[in-house]
This record gives structure tokens, C-alpha cells and sequence, in this order.
């Protein structure tokens, strides 16, 4: 069985402070990958980042950037510099790539981040 | 390139009444699946289609639930007698059977049920 953890339910801060939002997995997959969807008040969710189980270099786009430690098996996504329109419920979300998969993705709760003026 | 949509994005209805939804997914995506989210959780996988064969659906798709995807195209997922528990946002996603399967997200439809 799948499972994601994003133990922070909701998260606040102040415009221009970074903020981290955690993420941790189960799986038994060896291969898998692991996304970051942003679903503003709009409802739509959008593709943030995807990476792949053998993949474990951190990433940078941006103000973004995610670490991906297998070890502990996370996958935290940080927002530099935060603002106002970064406000929305963050999804982590897991999918095996084993042949014969569904391929379907396994999301966590979320986590509501608010970012004040 | 257009995306995902969904019709319609808003729904209300009382309880008893059938609903149907419709996504039109990527042109070209052969595989289509709906996840349902409700308030505070993330979204649910209930089913999914390869061109027009539904291989999987999740055991929160009871009876009620009836999805199709006649020719390969578009979707259509059906609730009869709904219930207040079908109150929730159902969201559509496709995705082209690629080394990478990334799903790509319609703006859902919200149901209601009073």
C-alpha cells in the first residue's frame, strides 16, 4: 500500500519569509515518482514537480526548490521569499512506475499555506 | 493546446436526483481518471480508462457510480440516487501513455447534494 504524509495541516506567514512544507511517503515500490501540486481557491490543480526514486538531486526553479531524501523517504518543497499569491493548499502525491501499474497518484491531506501582506 | 475541461463546474442537487458529469480530456491522451476530493483531503482515485476500457475502479465507486468513455474521447461519470456523502469536488485528469505518465488536471466539478 501507498501512503503520503504532509503532517501540516495549515501554515502562515508573513510576505518575503520562506517557508517549508513537508512531505513524507510509504511505498514498496522500487521505482516510483513523486509530484507537488498547488490547488488555488480556483480548485485546479497544478503541476508544480515531478521526480523520479532514482533521481535524488534537489531542484531549484525559481523560489522553488525541493529535497528529496530516500533515506528518510521525503520530499520537502520550499517557497523562498514567500508571497501573497503563493497562498493556496499544496499536494504532495506519490505514483509507482512498476510495469502493469495503474499509475494512479496517492495524495497527502495538504497544506494550506497563507502568506500574509 | 487545449487542456482538461469539465462540465459543468458547478453542480447542485437534491438528494434522490441522478447527476452526470463530463470531462474532455488532451487531445490524444489515451488514458483518462477520475479522482473525487473532498473538503480538507486531498483527491481519491476512483477509476480510470485506457482509450475506451475501464481497468480499474477504486472500492469507493459503489454501485451508484457509473463511469464511460464511448470511443476513446471523452468521459462521462454518473451518479444515481445521490447522497449527501457525494458532495465533493470530482476531479478529471489525462495523461499520454509517455515514459513519464504525467497526469494533467481538469478544474473539476463541484457537486453539491441537499
Amino acid at each position: 500500500a501507498q501512503k503520503v504524509t504532509q503532517a501540516q495541516t495549515e501554515i502562515s506567514v508573513v510576505e518575503k519569509e520562506d517557508v517549508t512544507l513537508d512531505c513524507v511517503y510509504e511505498t514498496r515500490d522500487t521505482t516510483y515518482y513523486l509530484f507537488w501540486y498547488k490547488q488555488p481557491p480556483s480548485g485546479e490543480l497544478v503541476f508544480l514537480i515531478r521526480r523520479n526514486s532514482f533521481d535524488e538531486q534537489n531542484e531549484i526553479s525559481g523560489r522553488y526548490s525541493w529535497n528529496f531524501q530516500k533515506s528518510t523517504s521525503s520530499f520537502n518543497f520550499t517557497i523562498t521569499a514567500s508571497q501573497v499569491v503563493d497562498s493556496a493548499v499544496y499536494f504532495c502525491a506519490l505514483r509507482p512506475n512498476s510495469g502493469g501499474s495503474n499509475y494512479k497518484l496517492t495524495f497527502g491531506k495538504g497544506t494550506l499555506l497563507t502568506v500574509n501582506p | 493546446d487545449t487542456g482538461v475541461s469539465q462540465d459543468p463546474r458547478h453542480k447542485i442537487t437534491k438528494r434522490g436526483q441522478n447527476v452526470t458529469f463530463r470531462c474532455d480530456p488532451i487531445s490524444e491522451h489515451n488514458r483518462l481518471y477520475w479522482y473525487r476530493q473532498t473538503l480538507g483531503q486531498g483527491p481519491e482515485f476512483l477509476t480510470y480508462f485506457q482509450n475506451e476500457a475501464q481497468l480499474e475502479k477504486s472500492r469507493l465507486l459503489s454501485d451508484r457510480f457509473s463511469a464511460e468513455r464511448p470511443k476513446g474521447s471523452f468521459s462521462t461519470l454518473e451518479i444515481q440516487r445521490t447522497e449527501q456523502g457525494d458532495s465533493a469536488m470530482y476531479l478529471c485528469a489525462s495523461t499520454l501513455m509517455t515514459v513519464s505518465y504525467e497526469q494533467y488536471f481538469g478544474p473539476g466539478t463541484r457537486l453539491t447534494v441537499t
